[in-house]
């Protein structure tokens, strides 16, 4: 049964900083993995979606990583905004039916 | 953009009453899914559905629940007889295909929080 775990659970950081949120999975059988953004009381927005074929994929300040065989994954917030804080999700599909989502890490960003 | 959205965004129900909640997914999209979030707690599959019928189910998908596509547009999940533990915020999703492709990026919609009281 997978398994989606994320470190660190909560983040506080100062703007303008870079940094790394990580994302592992026990099984390496994934088709996809998508990363979201859930504000308080609200939806999940979604971020990136890496295929299993793929490294890294990379959206404005955004990029993820995926390293299939080590069951990793890594999103990478480059000058960090006020504006970023929020809860990030990783969730992995590991056949194109479902995805099966971690935790989340809660991200401050302190002005 | 195009996007999902959800009615009611909150809904109040009675212990063993009957809910609807309503999701009206991406018009070109072809899978839909249900969530759900407990307060606190990680987001949880409940079904996806394709091809007017479900594909997949959780263990959570039992008896009390059903899904229904009744029209052209609407997604809907319906809980026969709401217990307390069906509190929670289910959140309908669809993507264009499912499997190995980009076209698999699940988009969601904002939620409905149901309260069972």
């Amino acid at each position: 049964k997978q398994e989606v775990t994320q470190i660190p659970a909560a983040l506080s950081v100062p703007e303008g900083e870079n940094l790394v949120l990580n994302c592992s999975f026990t099984d390496s059988a994934i088709y996809n993995l998508q990363w979201f953004r859930q504000d308080p009381g609200k939806g999940l927005t979604s971020l990136l979606l890496i295929q299993s074929s793929q490294r890294e994929q990379t959206s404005g300040r955004l990029n993820a990583s995926l390293d299939k065989s080590s069951g990793r994954s890594t999103l990478y917030i480059a000058a960090s905004q006020p504006g970023d804080s929020a809860t990030y999700l990783c969730a992995v599909d590991n056949y194109g039916q479902n995805f099966v989502f971690g935790p989340g890490t809660r991200l401050s960003v302190l002005p | 953009e195009p996007e999902v959205t959800q009615t009611p965004s909150h809904q109040v129900t009675q212990m063993g009453q009957e809910v609807i909640l309503r999701c009206v997914p991406i018009s070109n999209h072809l899978y839909f899914y249900w969530y759900r979030q407990i307060l606190g707690q990680k987001v949880e599959f409940l079904v996806s559905f394709y091809n007017n019928e479900i594909s997949e189910k959780s263990e959570i998908f039992d008896d009390q629940f059903s899904v229904e596509r009744p029209d052209g547009s609407n997604f809907t999940l319906k809980i026969r007889s709401t217990k307390l533990e069906d509190s929670a915020m289910y959140f309908c999703a669809s993507s264009v295909t499912a499997g190995r492709s980009l076209y698999t990026e699940a988009f969601f919609g904002q939620g409905t929080r149901l309260t069972v009281v």
